[in-house]
């Protein structure tokens, strides 16, 4: 079956620190890649997407792209920010058509120090 | 544009109780899927109605079910409660089922004592 691998955390970061968040995936065919933030007592958001190898995701400094040949997309921001601190979800929605899904991995907290 | 509205956000039961949760999608949107976030297993998707069917299901016991109304609105319910059901239950709302981003809810946090 499908599913979403995010490395282990937490992460602690000093503000400005450059972040990466590990994301591996295993599906049939082609799927859609999804990096998912959520803020204390918030719902999830989407953050970015990418729905081909090769697109590259970008929203909020944050950027993610997706790699078929190593099954990865990994989040990455060049400069953290305190407002940044929050719970960070990969997904992936493979399937197309009315019994598409999302999975997601476990999520990881980043806690960014001023 | 309001959001995805879940209801109600806290409630606590005992074990062997049923519990209703509700949700209201964006206006428009036809589709809404529920999942159950745990600390241990993350989040689990238990299912998707769309157009008052369901289209999709998770692997969750027959314990937890859920509708959809006319105007798409969404409960689920869970019957004899047990410890392991306390979570953060999130409804998600998109245009139709399978495609098109998800818009998610706060959640329902829900503590079986």
């Amino acid at each position: 079956g499908n599913s979403v691998t995010q490395m282990e955390g937490p992460v602690t970061l000093s503000e400005e620190a450059f972040l990466t968040i590990n994301c591996t995936y295993t599906a049939t065919g082609y799927p859609s890649l999804f990096w998912y933030v959520q803020y204390p007592g918030e719902g999830l958001q989407l953050l970015l997407k990418a729905t081909k190898a090769d697109d590259k995701g970008s929203n909020k400094g944050f950027e993610a792209t997706y790699r078929k040949e190593t099954t990865s997309f990994h989040l990455e921001k060049g400069s953290v920010q305190v407002s940044d601190s929050a719970v960070y979800f990969c997904a992936l929605e493979a399937d197309t058509g009315a019994n598409s899904k999302l999975t997601f991995g476990k999520g990881i907290t980043l806690s960014v120090r001023p | 544009k309001a959001g995805v509205t879940q209801t109600p956000r806290y409630l606590i039961k005992t074990r062997g109780q049923q519990v209703t949760l509700s949700c209201s999608p964006i206006s428009g949107h036809r589709s809404v899927s529920w999942y159950q976030q745990t600390p241990g297993q993350g989040l689990q998707f238990l299912f998707e109605y769309f157009s008052e069917t369901q289209r999709n299901k998770g692997n969750f016991p027959g314990r937890f079910s859920g509708r959809q109304f006319s105007n798409s609105r969404s409960e689920m319910n869970v019957s004899t409660l047990e410890l392991g059901d306390s979570a953060l239950y999130l409804c998600a709302s998109r245009y139709r089922a399978g495609t098109g981003e998800l818009f998610f809810g706060e959640g329902s946090r829900l503590t079986v004592l």
